[in-house]
């Protein structure tokens, strides 16, 4: 298994530009998110997905859309980069929480650092 | 709403030395918490996890947690820190409930605590 993967690693973008991360899982987790660490302020949730064609805002979802068409996908678009927009992008994914006492533990990509100028 | 609070961005330390790294929850009803590490440019790694009634969580790597109610804490701990010790360490509670099933699961960070070891 290749576990999460994002791509791309690295990306340099000017104001206004879009563009799209990619994130993809292997392990059939119905869950995946988003996330973006910045300096001090840890890791805050961006948006997530429950499932195929289900998703939810996070804690800092302006400025970013998402669509899960297929379990193994859920690409991040920015429609109109911004510079408080740079920052690292890690995408998770897990078994959804069903059951009672039973925690699925999240599985994090390797990030995307984006910079925009 | 629940939370999480490291108390102290950086942490150093002399190599053999207790490492000690705190963390503090707010939460109405038993939560989920874990550790994270994440070593330079690389990702997150579960270090350890509390999700049962086992106070005192074994980790990866020789670290170990222990969830104290009372003080509503879940400090990070390692008898004797090796310079590969050297990273940044987030806590973190999930939404997900124990005596709760059906939730997203979604993890909220601590701010991170930078650790350095000194040789």
């Amino acid at each position: 298994n290749a576990g999460v993967t994002q791509t791309p690693k690295f990306q340099v973008l000017k104001t206004g530009q879009s563009m799209t991360l990619q994130c993809a899982q292997d392990m059939n987790h119905e869950y995946m998110s988003w996330y973006r660490q910045d300096p001090g302020m840890g890791l805050r949730l961006i948006h997530y997905s429950v499932g195929a064609g289900i998703t939810d805002q996070g804690e800092v979802p302006n400025g970013y859309n998402v669509s899960r068409s297929t379990t193994e996908d859920f690409p991040l678009r920015l429609l109109s980069a911004a510079p408080s927009q740079t920052s690292v992008y890690f995408c998770a994914s897990s078994y959804s929480q069903g059951l009672a006492g039973k925690y699925n533990e999240q599985f994090f990509g390797p990030g995307t650092r984006l910079t925009v100028l | 709403a629940q939370s999480v609070t490291q108390l102290g961005s950086h942490v150093s330390v002399s190599e053999g030395a207790l490492v000690l790294l705190r963390c503090n929850y707010s939460s109405s009803v038993p939560p989920y918490l874990f550790w994270y590490v994440q070593y330079p440019n690389q990702g997150l790694q579960l270090l350890l996890k509390y999700t049962s009634a086992a106070t005192l969580v074994k980790g990866i790597n020789g670290f170990e947690a222990e969830f104290k109610k009372s003080e509503t804490s879940f400090h990070l701990t390692k008898p004797s820190a090796h310079m590969s010790d050297a990273a940044e360490y987030f806590c973190a509670v999930s939404d997900a409930f124990m005596n709760y099933g059906g939730s997203q699961g979604n993890l909220i960070f601590g701010k991170g605590t930078k650790l350095s070891v000194k040789p």
